[in-house]
Parts: C-alpha cells; sequence; structure tokens
C-alpha cells in the first residue's frame, strides 16, 4: 500500500534564507511523486512531479525536489525564501501501473519571516 | 477553458437545504476527482470518475452525497439535507487519466452552512 508522510505540520524560515520541506514515502511501486503548493483561497497548483527520470527534479517558482530511493524521500527545497512562498505545500504519490488513487500528505504550512 | 473551473465559488445555505456544486474539468481529461478540505486541514478523497467506468464512490461519507458526470464532461456534487459539518471547501481536480499524470485543481467551492 502507498503511503506519504510530511514530517512537519509547520515550516517558519526568514525571507532570504533556504526552505526544506520533508516527505517520505512508502510504494510497492515505483511511484509517480508530486509537490503541490496551495495559497489562501486557491485550488493546487502543481510545483513539480517526478515520473522515474531524472531524480533532481526542478519545479516552479525556483523550488526543485530530489527523488532519493533509498531513503523513501522526496524533499522539497528552495535556496532563498520569498515572501510569496508562504502557503500550505502538499506532497503526493501516485501509482503509474494504471490505478487512479493519489495519496496526499497532511501539508506543510510554510511561513515566511521578513 | 485552459483549466478545471468550478462554481459556485462561494455558497452560503441554511442548515437541512440541498446544494449542488458544478465542476468543468480540463477538456480531453478523463479521470475527474472530487475532494474535501475542511478549515486547515488536508484533502479528503469523497469519489473518483474514469471515463465511462463506475465511478468509485468509497469515499463520500454519507448518502446525503452524491456525484453525476455526463460523459468525460462537467460533474457536479450534490449535498442533500445539509448538515454544518458539511461546511467546507470541495474541490475538483481532472487528469488525463493514464497512470502516474498530475491532477489539475480547480480553486473549489467554499461551503458554509449556516
Amino acid at each position: 500500500a502507498q503511503s506519504v508522510t510530511q514530517l512537519d505540520s509547520h515550516v517558519s524560515v526568514s525571507e532570504g534564507t533556504p526552505v526544506l520541506l520533508r516527505c517520505n514515502y512508502s510504494s510497492s511501486y515505483s511511484p509517480s511523486l508530486f509537490w503541490y503548493v496551495q495559497h489562501p483561497n486557491k485550488g493546487l497548483q502543481l510545483l513539480l512531479k517526478y515520473t522515474s527520470a531524472a531524480t533532481l527534479v526542478k519545479g516552479i517558482n525556483g523550488f526543485e525536489a530530489e527523488f532519493k530511493k533509498s531513503e523513501t524521500s522526496f524533499h522539497l527545497t528552495k535556496p532563498s525564501a520569498h515572501m510569496s512562498d508562504a502557503a500550505e505545500y502538499f506532497c503526493v504519490v501516485s501509482d503509474p501501473s494504471g490505478t487512479y488513487k493519489y495519496i496526499f500528505g497532511t501539508g506543510t504550512r510554510l511561513k515566511v519571516l521578513a | 477553458g485552459a483549466g478545471v473551473s468550478q462554481s459556485p465559488s462561494n455558497k452560503v445555505t441554511e442548515k437541512g437545504k440541498d446544494v449542488e456544486l458544478r465542476c468543468d474539468p480540463i477538456s480531453g481529461h478523463t479521470a475527474l476527482y472530487w475532494y474535501r478540505q475542511r478549515l486547515g486541514q488536508g484533502l479528503e478523497f469523497l469519489i473518483y470518475f474514469q471515463g465511462n467506468s463506475a465511478p468509485d464512490k468509497s469515499g463520500l461519507p454519507s448518502d446525503r452525497f452524491s456525484a453525476e458526470r455526463t460523459g468525460e464532461s462537467v460533474s457536479t456534487l450534490t449535498i442533500q439535507r445539509t448538515q454544518q459539518e458539511d461546511s467546507a471547501v470541495y474541490l475538483c481536480a481532472s487528469s488525463p487519466g493514464t497512470g502516474g499524470e498530475p491532477q489539475h485543481f480547480g480553486d473549489g467551492t467554499r461551503l458554509s452552512i449556516l
């Protein structure tokens, strides 16, 4: 069975400092993994996806994530936080073999301090 | 349209009334999902449609909830005899229907039950 664990429910960083949002997954298959961002009163926007190509995935707004199979992790990083990055972030896993289930993490709320 | 469209964006209604929420997926997307997001929480899967297959209704919380989809287009989520605990944001997402592809989300319908 697949599962996703987001290790931090809240993360606070100062503007201009690095961001690290942690995600661990469990999957019987080679999974597809996604990070989404949700700003207040908005739907979820896709930041990036991993689908068994390069293990380092670059997304929008300067975010990237590295797939580490040995650690079953897919952590989201950004070198320098911006005030506009303050939002909720969700890690999601799906089974690329054809099933439709997308398993969502519980989310990490990122706060950016001026 | 270019993205997933949901209407209304906000709905306020009295307890006991029925409500209908609408979702227009991205053209060509065969898969459609409904989720519920309570305040400050993650996404709760409600129902999934894939083409003309029987929908997966396993996430519907009670028989007051139902959903329909016309072919591979518009979907409606109906909540009968609304209760205060139904207050939430209802998110719709669509995807191409092939394994491993990301979902695309609408901005949601914010439902408030008085």
